[in-house]
């Protein structure tokens, strides 16, 4: 089944400790992101990958950062967390482009940053 | 930045009716997509309307695009609680492979 799977889901966690989301697709499409989705705020693109080892900023990326060293795999790293990072995750992956192409999304990552 | 304006923000109507959603956006785009979220839950794709076209149906579902107003709507008839769901239009960049940049979202709900 194609899908992108991120884990984990649910994450209470403290100011500071670096923590991981994980993200992965089965599909084989080279375009992968990051957004965050908030009240009142809509989506937002954390940042975005064309393809391997190609990472570039999104609307809001300041906190975070990416990896792309593998095809399916798309990290998010938050490596000193804050409490405005609190929020709902989501990544996404299409092929080939970002842009013109349906975007398929995992069920999300809830983040708790206390 | 938000390229995509959906409108109105929140929708109720009754089970059976139709419901419109509306979409307007500022640069030239390439495509124009709408997505459905169901509450908590990832954002599932449900149509693309290139710029070279002016409606699109699938289904239940029915997709307006006029680029000289820069704007897009979408209609679904004949409404079942099931499509109770917040709805995104996203919008390409002209020369930007890129980028898609999501609206805010209409939150519908349908009455029993």
């Amino acid at each position: 089944e194609a899908q992108v799977t991120q884990n984990p889901r649910y994450l209470i966690t403290v100011t500071g400790k670096k923590l991981t989301v994980t993200c992965s697709q089965n599909m084989n499409h080279e375009y992968m992101s990051w957004y965050r989705q908030d009240p009142g705020l809509g989506l937002r693109q954390i940042y975005y990958s064309m393809n391997v080892e190609v990472t570039d900023k999104g609307d809001v990326p300041e906190g975070y950062k990416v990896s792309r060293k593998e095809k399916r795999n798309f990290p998010l790293i938050l490596e000193s967390p804050s409490p405005n990072q609190t929020s709902l995750y989501f990544c996404a992956s299409s092929f080939p482009t970002g842009g013109r192409q349906p975007q398929h999304f995992g069920d999300g990552t809830r983040l708790s940053i206390l | 930045s938000q390229q995509g304006e959906e409108d109105p923000q929140a929708l109720s109507i009754q089970e059976g009716e139709n419901a419109t959603m509306n979409c307007s956006y500022k640069t030239s785009i390439n495509n124009l997509q709408w997505y459905r979220q169901n509450s908590g839950r990832g954002l599932v794709h449900l149509i693309l309307i290139r710029s070279n076209e002016r409606e699109k149906h699938s289904g239940r579902l029915r997709v307006t695009l006029d680029t000289s107003k820069k704007s897009s709507s979408l209609l679904i008839t004949a409404s079942r609680a099931a499509d109770t769901a917040s709805y995104f239009c996203a919008t390409d960049v002209m020369n930007r492979d890129d980028k898609i940049i999501f609206g805010k979202g209409t939150r519908l709900h349908i009455l029993p």
